[in-house]
């Protein structure tokens, strides 16, 4: 089984400030990971995914990523925030294989809130 | 659109009275998933398909529930005697199988459900 933990369920950031969103995963098989992103009353958009390769990994609207296996941990990252970044980040996993549903697991989200 | 398209967006209902959502998949997806997103909470797998057999529920899918998928194409999710713990936004999401996974899964805008 798999789990996922976000540990901050808000971050407050002024704009143009960089901000750190936390993502921590457990598995006992390996897994792929997610980030996804959900706009007030809006369902969720990928942000961006890791199955392998570069342990950093690049999205959409200037978001990354670095997957770190040794601390289970995929943290998401932008320079650079803009007042329109302000939703829920979900970070998510599932599990590796080619018979498995690859059903996402979510962790509790994290609201980003951006300030002018 | 080639999205994925849920509906109704909103459902107010009675408690005890029954109510269907529908979600129409990305046209070439084979695989479609069912989500229970709650406030403040990460969306909760509910069930999974594949064309039109389903693989996958559950233990949050109780027996009012219901999921199908005929034919492969559109789904349907019928809650009967609805409970006001039932009131949640329910998800759809679809995308490809191939490979080991990791296949981007979609999600649309999701169905509200409030029970009074």
């Amino acid at each position: 089984a798999q789990s996922v933990t976000q540990l901050d369920s808000q971050v407050p950031v002024f704009e143009e400030a960089p901000v750190e969103l936390r993502c921590n995963y457990s598995s006992s098989v390996s897994v792929y990971l997610f980030w996804y992103v959900q706009y007030p009353n809006q369902g969720l958009q990928l942000l961006l995914k890791y199955l392998s390769g570069s342990t950093l990994v690049k999205g959409i609207n200037g978001f990354e990523a670095e997957f770190n296996k040794s601390q289970t941990s995929f943290h998401l990252r932008k320079p650079s925030v803009h007042i329109s970044d302000t939703a829920e980040y979900f970070c998510a996993v599932s599990a590796l294989g080619g018979g498995a549903t690859n059903k996402l697991i979510f962790g509790t989200g994290t609201l980003l809130a951006v300030q002018p | 659109d080639t999205g994925v398209s849920q509906n109704p967006r909103h459902k107010i209902t009675k408690r005890g009275q029954n109510v269907t959502f529908r979600c129409d998949p990305i046209s070439e997806h084979n695989r479609l998933y069912w989500y229970r997103q709650t406030l403040g909470q990460g969306p909760e797998f509910l069930t999974y398909f594949q064309n039109e057999a389903q693989l996958e529920k559950s233990r949050l899918l109780s027996d009012r529930f219901s999921a199908e998928r005929p034919k492969g194409s559109f789904s349907t999710l019928e809650i009967q005697r609805t409970e006001q713990g039932d009131s949640a936004m329910y998800l759809c999401a679809s995308s490809l199988k191939g490979g080991t996974g990791g296949n981007t899964i979609y999600f649309g805008e999701g169905s509200w459900l409030t029970v009074v």
